[in-house]
């Protein structure tokens, strides 16, 4: 356990649902990520929020809304998703943002059929 | 973008061999990271490199790092079924707070 916990684990939705993934985190941290890992491509990161305020959006579609409620707690929330966008998402947390270490989640594996 | 990229992507040895894989980016950076992967779970930190720091060792670990070359190196030896994983560096860019993980390498331990 790395102590970032991420639900649901699996999840499989039509292009026309909206669902959410959820992180948490209680070891203090003040850093989370979002991160896609896709096959054969290397890991993506998608957002980044620093004491809760968002500092990075890598070019992401609008499709994907992240929400950062409080230090400990963030979601991405998924609508009108594509084929495409079947991955494995990560969720991360560090003490502060870039030189340091990365607590990774499990992973939430998403199929979008 | 990408930052740092493995060499090589597929590593097979023996078991009780020593592994050596290799990592090279393209910009200055503050420190440099090892993570590794079992299959579809998440990522798990082995151990970070400051600039300043040519060599860092943990438990069978040993991590070089060479600014000169931008390149660093992670050499796990005697090497263990349960080794068997996926594994990345990551890297930061000297004027960015982004942690940019490569492709990673794929190793695998022949019983």
């Amino acid at each position: 356990e790395t102590g970032v916990t991420q639900t649901p684990r699996h999840l499989v939705m039509g292009m026309t649902n909206k669902k959410s993934l959820k992180c948490e985190q209680h070891l203090g941290h003040n850093a989370m990520y979002w991160y896609k890992q896709s096959a054969k491509k290397p890991l993506e990161l998608m957002f980044v929020y620093n004491f809760k305020e968002q500092t990075e959006n890598n070019s992401v579609p609008s499709r994907f809304s992240p929400e950062c409620p409080n230090s400990s707690h963030l979601f991405l929330h998924l609508h009108t998703l594509q084929p495409e966008d079947s991955a494995l998402y990560l969720c991360a947390s560090s003490q502060w943002t870039g030189n340091t270490e990365a607590f990774f989640g499990q992973g939430t594996r998403l199929t979008v059929v | 973008s990408q930052q740092g990229e493995e060499d090589p992507q597929a590593l097979s040895i023996q078991e009780g061999e020593n592994a050596t894989m290799n990592c090279s980016y393209k910009t200055s950076i503050n420190n440099l990271q090892w993570y590794r992967q079992n299959s579809g779970r998440g990522l798990v930190h082995l151990i970070l490199i400051r600039s300043n720091e040519r060599e860092k060792h943990s438990g069978r670990l040993r991590v070089t790092l060479d600014t000169s070359k931008k390149s660093s190196s992670l050499l796990i030896t005697a090497s263990r079924a349960a080794d068997t994983a996926s594994y990345f560096c990551a890297t930061d860019e000297d004027r960015d707070d982004k942690i940019i993980f490569g492709k990673g390498t794929r190793l695998h331990i022949l019983p």
